[in-house]
């Protein structure tokens, strides 16, 4: 696989429900991102790793739990979620942070919907 | 505070031409992004401004102007498949991307 891929592409749980994100990067980047999308909002952004630490976290509820194992894996974990969570979750990369503007490259991402 | 700010929807004709402008105000200005998303799909990258000017590349051209805080899209010869949002992003002091909610741009036959 080449690029930036996310599972699952769809995701239906229920507020007392725990699950987990997994995203993969196949391009050798040093930094991934997490982001959430609502309809006609801005990016949000969510988390940032930077060589598997955490460099970001953008007072981001504490029912979401991001996990960076490796440069080329990271995981939202999810519990407890609300209804108001709903929203598209992307997973992106790029080669490094913080030296220079670099391009991010994105997932498809997972569309989460909270009942 | 940080702002990006972009039309919310933009409508156009096969085959003409059309202009997607994006302001901004943020603290520090470290380049300007312009990405491409499909509905359901990974936003793409489609050009950087760091300078002033107009970067041309194909159909696809990004113009910046740093001292109005002014960037534009522009589309050429638009086809039915560039139908998607546009999303304006501008990397900040800290380089952190401040993004826009997005342009949804309609193409009709």
């Amino acid at each position: 696989e080449t690029g930036v891929t996310q599972t699952p592409r769809h995701l239906v749980m229920g507020m007392t429900n725990k699950k987990s994100l997994k995203c993969e990067q196949h391009l050798g980047h040093n930094a991934m991102y997490w982001y959430k999308q609502s309809a006609k909002k801005p990016l949000e952004l969510m988390f940032v790793y930077s060589l598997e630490e955490r460099v970001e976290n953008n007072s981001v509820p504490s029912r979401f739990s991001p996990e960076c194992p490796n440069s080329s894996h990271l995981f939202l974990h999810l519990h407890t979620l609300q209804p108001e969570d709903s929203a598209l979750y992307l997973c992106a990369s790029s080669q490094e942070i913080a030296r220079g503007p670099d391009t991010q490259y994105f997932g498809p991402g997972t569309r989460l919907t909270v009942l | 505070g940080q702002n990006i700010d972009q039309p919310t929807e933009m409508t156009a004709t096969e085959g003409a031409i059309v202009q997607i402008n994006c302001t901004y105000q943020t603290s520090g200005f470290n380049g300007l992004f312009w990405y491409q998303q499909h509905a359901g799909e990974a936003p793409t990258f489609l050009s950087y401004n760091v300078l002033d000017g107009l970067e041309e590349k194909g159909r696809f051209s990004s113009f910046l102007s740093r001292s109005k805080g002014y960037s534009y899209l522009l589309l050429k010869e638009l086809q039915m498949k560039d139908s998607a949002s546009y999303l304006c992003a501008v990397s900040d002091s800290n380089y952190q991307l401040i993004w826009g909610a997005g342009t949804k741009l309609i193409i009709k036959p």
